[in-house]
């Protein structure tokens, strides 16, 4: 069965770093576009980023832009976030989701990890 | 300030029928397919409808989605208590090249 595992959320002070981790399995992950979108507590969905299926196109929410960095290991089925500069307000629980192309439906999500950025 | 807009609530007593609605902008409704997702208390949100009115498999036929220009809406009928959750409309946007959602709306069954 279809399975996404976000790992390396955590506690971090304001303008660290910290790098998440999504690993799939169940499916062909090469042939997904991947997606972080995150919920701040008590609040709604948000798009961070997406990543093509061979890595050569990527996109980024602007609130996050020139910070974060996407990107994929296909023979190790990974998906990863790398959040430097971070702020207060990018305090959320972070999903990863799949989709067939980048403007299609999310048809499975992971659970989430949740990252603080708390001094 | 999402680019997408639901109220932020909605209720019904069980076996009624309630509907949210989503509005957006030629940019992303008026041009794109909307998607429904289901968030449940405490759990990662799960596709409801897709491509404005398909059902994944799974998903009772109780739940059903319209979209008419840059409006979308949701309903569900014959409203049960397990339908309490949270409730997001999304759709590709244009200008953002990227998916965009709406803020989304609780349910709640009285």
């Amino acid at each position: 069965q279809v399975q996404l595992v976000e790992s390396g959320g955590g506690l971090v002070k304001p303008r660290g770093s910290l790098r998440l981790s999504c690993a799939a399995s169940g499916f062909t992950f090469s042939d997904y576009y991947m997606t972080w979108i995150r919920q701040a507590p008590g609040k709604g969905l948000e798009w961070v980023s997406y990543i093509s299926i061979s890595s050569s196109y990527t996109n980024y929410a602007d609130s996050v832009k020139g910070r974060f960095t996407i990107s994929r290991d296909n023979a190790k089925n990974s998906l990863y976030l790398q959040m430097n500069s971070l702020r207060a307000e990018d305090t959320a629980v972070y999903y990863c989701a799949r989709s067939k192309w980048n403007y299609d439906p999310f048809d499975y999500w992971g659970q989430g990890t949740l990252v603080t950025v708390s001094s | 300030q999402s680019v997408l807009t639901q109220p932020p609530s909605a209720s019904g007593t069980p076996g009624q029928r309630v509907t949210i609605s989503c509005s957006g902008s030629s940019s992303n409704i008026g041009s794109n397919t909307v998607n429904w997702y289901q968030q449940l208390p405490g759990t990662a949100p799960k596709i409801l409808i897709y491509s404005n009115n398909q059902r994944p498999s799974g998903v009772p036929d109780r739940f059903s989605g319209s979209k008419s220009g840059t409006s979308a809406s949701l309903a569900i009928s014959g409203l049960q208590s397990e339908d309490e959750a949270d409730y997001y409309c999304a759709v590709w946007d244009d200008s953002l090249k990227g998916p965009v959602f709406g803020g989304g709306t609780r349910l709640t069954v009285l």
